[in-house]
C-alpha cells in the first residue's frame, strides 16, 4: 500500500541553524501539507501546496519557513533560524481527488532545538 | 475560529467493555475525519464521514455525524488492548484545504 515517507526521523539542531526535512507523498497525489504537533499538544496545521504554490498558510508559518518542491517525488519543509520552540514533531501529509480531502500522514520528525 | 472539542481527555478502561468518545464543534463541517495515533507515529486515517446523520461501520468501531454536521462520535464495541491510542478528529477549514484538529482522546484497554 503506497504511504508517505520522511526523512529524518529524528533531527537535533543548535538554535539559529537551518533545517530541511523531506517527504516524499504518495505518488499519485496532488496536494501536499506539513502538520506539526509539539509535545502533548494538538496537530497543527502550518501549510498546503498544490501546482507548485503554496494554497493555504497558518500564522505559524511565518517568514522563517518555506517549502519546496523541488522535483517530482520530494517536498521539504525549510525553516530558516530554528528556535527552542521550533521543537516538535513535523507531519508531511498528502492527499488526492478525494472530494473530502482525506489526507494521509507521514510517520513524522522528531525535530529538536537545543 | 472552527474548533472541535473532543471529550472525554482520557479513558481507561477493562478489555471488553464498550466506550464512546466525542467530537463536538459550534462550526459546520462539510466532512469529518477520523484517524488514530500511536507515540511517536502519524496519525492514520480511519474513516471520513460526510453526511448528516451517517453511520460508518470499521470492524467494532461505529461512526457517526451528527445530522447537523457539527459533531460526531466513535463508538468501540468490546475494547481490545490493541485499541489503545490516541483517537483524533479532524475536520476541514473553511479555506478547504487545511485540516483542524481536536486535541484527542487518549485511550488505554487493559487486559
Amino acid at each position: 500500500e503506497p504511504e508517505v515517507t520522511q526523512t529524518p526521523s529524528h533531527q537535533v539542531t543548535q538554535m539559529g541553524q537551518e533545517v530541511i526535512l523531506r517527504c516524499v507523498p504518495i505518488s499519485n497525489h496532488l496536494y501536499f501539507y506539513w502538520y506539526r504537533q509539539i509535545l502533548g499538544q494538538k496537530v497543527e496545521f502550518l501549510v498546503s501546496f498544490y501546482n507548485n504554490e503554496i494554497s493555504e498558510k497558518s500564522e505559524i508559518f511565518d517568514d522563517q519557513f518555506s517549502v519546496e518542491r523541488p522535483d517530482g517525488s520530494n517536498f521539504t519543509l525549510k525553516i530558516r533560524s530554528t528556535k527552542l520552540e521550533d521543537s516538535a514533531m513535523y507531519f508531511c501529509a498528502s492527499s488526492g481527488e478525494s472530494r473530502y480531502n482525506e489526507q494521509f500522514f507521514g510517520p513524522g520528525t522528531r525535530l529538536t532545538v537545543l | 475560529t472552527q474548533l472541535l472539542e473532543q471529550s472525554p481527555q482520557f479513558l481507561s478502561i477493562q478489555e471488553g467493555e464498550n466506550l464512546t468518545v466525542y467530537c463536538n464543534s459550534s462550526s459546520v463541517f462539510s466532512s469529518l475525519q477520523w484517524y488514530r495515533q500511536e507515540p511517536g507515529e502519524g496519525p492514520v486515517l480511519l474513516v471520513t464521514v460526510v453526511t448528516g446523520g451517517e453511520v460508518k461501520k470499521l470492524k467494532r468501531l461505529t461512526f457517526q455525524f451528527g445530522d447537523a454536521r457539527k459533531d460526531s462520535s466513535l463508538h468501540i464495541t468490546a475494547a481490545q488492548p490493541g485499541d489503545t491510542g490516541l483517537y483524533l478528529c479532524a475536520g476541514e477549514d473553511q479555506a478547504g484545504t487545511a485540516l483542524i484538529f481536536g486535541k484527542g482522546t487518549t485511550l488505554s484497554v487493559s487486559s
